[in-house]
């Protein structure tokens, strides 16, 4: 059975300041995992997916098969980052193509 | 960019009464709308999912005349939560892919609070 892990619910730094929001995941087949966020009072929307490689308002994430990870990361956090996020796994094994997520990342950047 | 409209936001109902969350897509024909719902502190977990014109597909453990989905045109689709208890006090919300390929961008609602006293 997939499995998305988020092992921080609260994670806060400093502006400027480095962030990774952790992902882990279990899956039997190839994952295909995604980065949604919530920003304060809006809808929950897609950040990035592992199979575009982009960066996206300077986040990245690289999918770490050996160890199971997609973490989340930017070098120097914004305030305007404050957010929910929430790591996604798309499961092919029904064939319906159906996204499990993590249980959420609270992140807030400290002025 | 593609909107989804969930509605109503927030509802309070009497135990044994039935609640219907309408989720539309605003400016394209969702081919595939699912319905998630998230308890307190816990991770949005997917309930059913929902083709145009044809039978939901629920996951296990759902119950699929309890929590009733219609899928009638290409821009909405119901879920209607019947003879409501506190415990499906929850947060509903629901998206929508406006593509059969694969993987295509999911665009989600705002979500409804659902409180049953």
């Amino acid at each position: 059975a997939q499995r998305v892990t988020q092992p921080e619910k609260l994670l806060s730094v400093f502006k400027g300041a480095p962030v990774e929001l952790k992902c882990n995941y279990s899956y039997s087949g190839s994952p295909e995992l995604f980065w949604y966020v919530q920003y304060s009072r809006q809808r929950l929307q897609l950040l990035l997916r592992h199979i575009s490689r982009e960066s996206i308002k300077g986040f990245t994430a690289d999918l770490n098969k050996g160890e199971t990870s997609f973490h989340l990361k930017k070098p120097f956090a914004q305030e305007e980052d404050s957010a929910m996020y929430y790591c996604a796994l798309v499961s092919s094994e029904t064939g319906a193509n159906n996204l499990f997520f993590g249980t959420g990342t609270r992140l807030t950047v400290i002025p | 960019g593609a909107v989804v409209s969930q509605h109503p936001s927030w509802v309070i109902c009497k135990s044994g009464t039935s609640v219907k969350i309408e989720c539309r897509s605003l400016d394209f024909q969702a081919t595939t709308m699912f319905w998630y719902r998230q308890f307190p502190k816990q991770s949005l977990m997917l309930m059913a999912t929902s083709n145009e014109g044809s039978k939901a597909t629920y996951e296990q453990g759902v119950e699929k005349d309890k929590f009733l989905i219609n899928h009638a045109s290409l821009t909405l689709s119901t879920l209607t939560v019947t003879s409501a208890h506190p415990e499906d006090s929850s947060f509903y919300i629901c998206s929508a892919r406006g593509s059969a390929v694969q993987n295509s961008p999911l665009h989600f609602g705002n979500g409804t609070r659902l409180t049953v006293t």
